[in-house]
């Protein structure tokens, strides 16, 4: 099983900044890579599939490049709806496996 | 515009049988596989497994023993089901569309208790 370790596990970062979340797999998943965003009592929603292919209707503050196993999320200037928790998936190997989450709260 | 709707029992007795229904309005149903995935309270996301209209099916391991997805083309429909279920097993469960995930069902919190 290939394993998601995300860093940090919290961020605080104040309105208008930029954050930088980071995605590390156990081994190489290819561009099979998503992260997703969920804010409390809703599912998580796709931000960005294939590394850095951004969903359909998300805005281009949210950015993400890597390779291989190492992969980030920017969020370019947060805005107040971005405070949120911050998951990335692997698509590449069975079973499909997420990240444990950073939580993207305001400074 | 794509939705999935879910339904199913929310409160279950420890070693009975977990049953859940997603629908689905809008969109190919034969392109995509279908997935469920869960997440206990406070904690982060397990993917249990998904199928494909023509029933290939890949289930996670550390639940293949108990777990059975399927699915009813006709009726643009996919279930679950999760045997032998602990309070380990409560967690909200989402049905999504994928790969990759870009609409899921509004999930449905199943609480294991006696």
């Amino acid at each position: 099983e290939i394993v998601m370790t995300q860093s940090p596990a919290t961020l605080s970062v104040s309105p208008g900044e930029r954050a930088t979340l980071s995605c590390r797999a156990s081994q190489s998943v290819s561009t099979n890579f998503a992260w997703f965003q969920q804010k409390p009592g809703q599912a998580p929603r796709l931000l960005v599939y294939g590394v850095s292919t951004r969903a359909t209707g998300i805005p281009a503050r949210f950015s993400g490049s890597g390779s291989g196993t190492e992969f980030t999320l920017t969020i370019s200037s947060l805005q107040s709806e971005d405070f949120a928790v911050y998951y990335c998936q692997q698509y590449n190997n069975w079973p499909l496996t997420f990240g444990g989450g950073t939580k993207v709260e305001i400074k | 515009q794509v939705q999935l709707q879910q339904w199913g029992a929310g409160l279950l007795k420890p070693s009975e049988t977990l049953s859940l229904t997603c629908a689905v309005y809008g969109g190919s149903f034969t392109d995509y596989y279908w997935s469920w995935i869960r997440q206990p309270p406070g904690k982060g996301l397990e993917w249990i497994g998904q199928i494909s209209h023509r029933e290939s099916i890949n289930y996670n391991p550390s639940l293949k023993n108990r777990v059975t997805i399927s699915v009813d083309t006709s009726k643009y429909q996919f279930s679950l089901k999760l045997t032998a279920v602990t309070a380990a097993d409560t967690a909200v469960y989402y049905c999504a569309r994928g790969l990759p995930y870009d609409f899921w069902g509004q999930g449905i919190l199943v609480t294991v208790s006696s």
